[in-house]
C-alpha cells in the first residue's frame, strides 16, 4: 500500500541553526501538507503546497519557514534559523485530487532544537 | 470557518466497556469528518471518515462514528475496549480536498484491567 515517507525520524540541532525536513508524498497525489504537533498539543496546520505554489498557510508558516519541491518526489520543509520553540514533531501530509478529501499522514520527524 | 471541539481529554473505560469519546464540530458548509488514532511516539493512523455518504461510519479495529448534523457530532464508539485501545485519539475537520485539517485537542483513552 503506498504510503508516505519523512526523513530523518529524529533530527537535533542547535538553536539559529537551519533544518530541512524530507518528505516523499504518494506518488500520484497532488496536494501536500506540513502539519506540527508540540508534545502533548494538538496537530496544527503549517502549510498546503499545490501546483507548485503555496495554496494555504498558517500564522505559523512565517518567514523562518519555507517549502520546497526540488524534484518530483520530495517535499521539504526548511526552518531558516531554528528557535526552541520550533521543537515538535513534524508531519508531513498528501491528498489526492478528487472528491476524497482524506489525507495521507507520514510517520514524523521529531525535532529538538537546543 | 471550522473547529472541533473533543469533551474530555482523559477517558478511562475497563476492559471490555463501552468506548466513548466525544467529538463536535464546527463548520460553515458540509463537513468532512475525520478520527485519528495516535500510539505513543508514533504517526496518525486514520480509524474511520466521513464523506458525506453513509451518516454510520465503520472504521478499523472495530471502531464507528455517526455523523449527527442536527447535533453537530462525530462522536467515535466501540462496544468493547481492548487493552490495545489505550492512545490517543483526535478528531479532524475539513471543508474540501486541499484545504488544511482542523484537529481536536486529542482524547487520552486509558483501558483498565
Amino acid at each position: 500500500e503506498p504510503e508516505v515517507t519523512q526523513t530523518p525520524s529524529h533530527q537535533v540541532t542547535q538553536m539559529g541553526q537551519e533544518v530541512i525536513l524530507r518528505c516523499v508524498p504518494i506518488s500520484n497525489h497532488l496536494y501536500f501538507y506540513w502539519y506540527r504537533q508540540i508534545l502533548g498539543q494538538k496537530v496544527e496546520f503549517l502549510v498546503s503546497f499545490y501546483n507548485n505554489e503555496i495554496s494555504e498557510k498558517s500564522e505559523i508558516f512565517d518567514d523562518q519557514f519555507s517549502v520546497e519541491r526540488p524534484d518530483g518526489s520530495n517535499f521539504t520543509l526548511k526552518i531558516r534559523s531554528t528557535k526552541l520553540e520550533d521543537s515538535a514533531m513534524y508531519f508531513c501530509a498528501s491528498s489526492d485530487l478528487g472528491a476524497d478529501p482524506e489525507q495521507y499522514f507520514g510517520p514524523g520527524t521529531r525535532l529538538t532544537v537546543t | 470557518a471550522q473547529s472541533v471541539t473533543q469533551l474530555g481529554s482523559h477517558v478511562s473505560v475497563s476492559e471490555g466497556a463501552l468506548v466513548l469519546l466525544r467529538c463536535n464540530y464546527s463548520s460553515s458548509v458540509p463537513p468532512y469528518l475525520f478520527w485519528y488514532v495516535q500510539y505513543p511516539n508514533q504517526g496518525l493512523q486514520l480509524l474511520l471518515k466521513y464523506t458525506s455518504a453513509a451518516t454510520l461510519v465503520k472504521g478499523i479495529n472495530g471502531f464507528e462514528a455517526e455523523f449527527k448534523k442536527s447535533e453537530t457530532s462525530f462522536h467515535l464508539t466501540k462496544p468493547s475496549a481492548h487493552m490495545s485501545d489505550a492512545a490517543e485519539y483526535f478528531c479532524a475537520v475539513t471543508k474540501n480536498t486541499g484545504n488544511q485539517f482542523y484537529f481536536g485537542t486529542g482524547t487520552s483513552l486509558t483501558v483498565i484491567p
